[in-house]
């Protein structure tokens, strides 16, 4: 079976401020994927990253990057310098082929509060 | 263009009603999704269809019946509804395959009183 915990139900930081978004998981498989996903407060879900099991380098996009550590099951999201538009709930998420299905398992979510 | 279009996007309606939501993706996706979001924010995959055909359907009501006329469409019709099934309802596509990103729809508050 699949599982993505993100602890952090809450987050809030001043801007400016670096964060970072815990994501740990559980999987049988050897090849899979993992995701990230931003909610703001709008409320459309928008895809950020993709990863793959076999790709442990780690990713810079502007104020965004993702750290996947294989030996720690985990793939962390931080934000450089926060801003009040980074306010949102974002959620990981896990695709593999376990019980054949590709249906992506989600955390909870971590909602990011920055106050300006 | 929008890539995944649900409508409606807010539905207001009395317990026991009936109603539907539906969904349109113009991305030659050929997997669809349904997902429930509670108040608490949690995603909770209620149904998926692959090239039409049901491939997940997890443990719902049936009262909650998807329809998928073509791969391009899934349709989520609610019969005699409960407060409880008050939520945002979100619809996604994706590629076939665990590598594929899903692309969601902007999602349907639904309120039952």
């Amino acid at each position: 079976a699949q599982k993505v915990t993100q602890a952090q139900t809450e987050i809030s930081v001043v801007e400016k401020e670096d964060v970072t978004l815990d994501c740990v998981y559980e999987t049988r498989d050897t090849t899979y994927y993992l995701f990230w996903y931003k909610q703001p407060p709008s409320g459309e879900l928008v895809f950020l990253i993709r990863r793959n099991s076999f790709d442990e380098q780690n990713e810079i996009s502007g104020r965004y990057s993702w750290n996947f550590q294989k030996s720690t099951s985990s793939f962390n999201f931080t934000i450089t310098a926060s801003q009040v538009v980074d306010s949102a709930v974002y959620f990981c998420a896990l695709s593999g082929v376990s019980g054949g299905s590709y249906i992506p398992t989600f955390g909870r979510g971590t909602s990011l509060i920055v106050h300006p | 263009d929008t890539a995944v279009s649900q409508t409606p996007k807010y539905l207001v309606t009395q317990m026991g009603n009936d109603k539907s939501i539906k969904c349109e993706q113009n991305l030659g996706h050929d997997t669809m999704y349904w997902y429930k979001q509670d108040s608490k924010k949690f995603l909770k995959i209620m149904f998926s269809y692959n090239n039409k055909e049901l491939i997940i359907n997890e443990t719902v009501p049936n009262r909650f019946s998807p329809k998928s006329p073509d791969k391009a469409h899934l349709n989520l019709h609610i019969n005699s509804l409960e407060l409880g099934d008050s939520a945002v309802y979100f619809c996604a596509s994706s590629r076939t395959g665990y590598n594929s990103p899903l692309h969601f729809g902007n999602g349907t508050r639904l309120t039952v009183t």
